[in-house]
């Protein structure tokens, strides 16, 4: 089963307006990624935030990570036509011993220009 | 630097038929790993590789092999294809497993008819 999700599963927003996007997460964490995939491409990392960190920012973007809800969100402010794309949440779950990501089944972003 | 490579792009295979898909990064990552994505259903990992001679089950492994004899190189075999399988895969490296950023291949549209 996936551990991340998120919500909503489709955005549709104007240019210049701020998107947000959220991921909920099952079990404990060291680390929480968010990755974007432009339709038919592999996936791009964005950012990446770890278990002890509460925000972190870079360009447009602003992911907090709420460890008591199990939660995370991105944001992204003054969109562009170019963010149209789909965003994932990512995260190294503690409880599968497996080094590597499980993803969410992601947010699919329309910007309208 | 090419990052990480895939071939093919795209392949149509018959049911029971067997092929390699071809992973190749040239960063010197130790971890490795193969996706799958379906509509609707985000990543789900397949296998993994902490290192050369290392190798892992992920989450829906069955039907899928896979080795790990260098560094660059992550094939992942399928032995008998079926229409289940028809999907797009993905391959991932990283520096540290969870720990950091991974780097995706532009993909392989698989269809099983």
């Amino acid at each position: 089963s996936q551990q991340g999700e998120e919500d909503p599963q489709a955005l549709s927003i104007q240019e210049g307006e701020n998107a947000t996007m959220n991921c909920s997460y099952k079990t404990s964490i060291n680390n929480l990624q968010w990755y974007r995939q432009n339709s038919g491409r592999g996936l791009v990392h964005l950012i990446l935030i770890r278990s002890n960190e509460r925000e972190k920012h870079s360009g447009r973007l602003r992911v907090t990570l709420d460890t008591s809800k199990k939660s995370s969100s991105l944001l992204i402010t003054a969109s562009r036509a170019a963010d149209t794309a789909s965003y994932f949440c990512a995260t190294d779950a503690m409880d599968t011993g497996r080094r590597a990501l499980t993803f969410g089944s992601g947010t699919r972003l329309q910007v309208q220009p | 630097n090419a990052g990480v490579t895939q071939t093919p792009k795209f392949q149509v295979l018959k049911t029971g038929q067997s092929m390699t898909l071809q992973c190749a990064q040239d960063m010197n990552h130790e971890y490795m790993s193969w996706y799958r994505q379906d509509p609707g259903m985000g990543l789900r990992l397949i296998h993994y590789s902490v290192g050369a001679g290392i190798t892992d089950q992920g989450e829906v492994p069955n039907g899928y092999n896979v080795s790990r004899s260098t560094t660059e190189d992550f094939p992942l075999r399928l032995l008998s294809a079926a229409p289940s399988q028809t999907s797009v895969y993905f391959c991932a490296s990283s520096y540290a497993g969870g720990d950091t950023e991974a780097f995706f291949g532009q993909g392989t549209r698989l269809t099983v008819v």
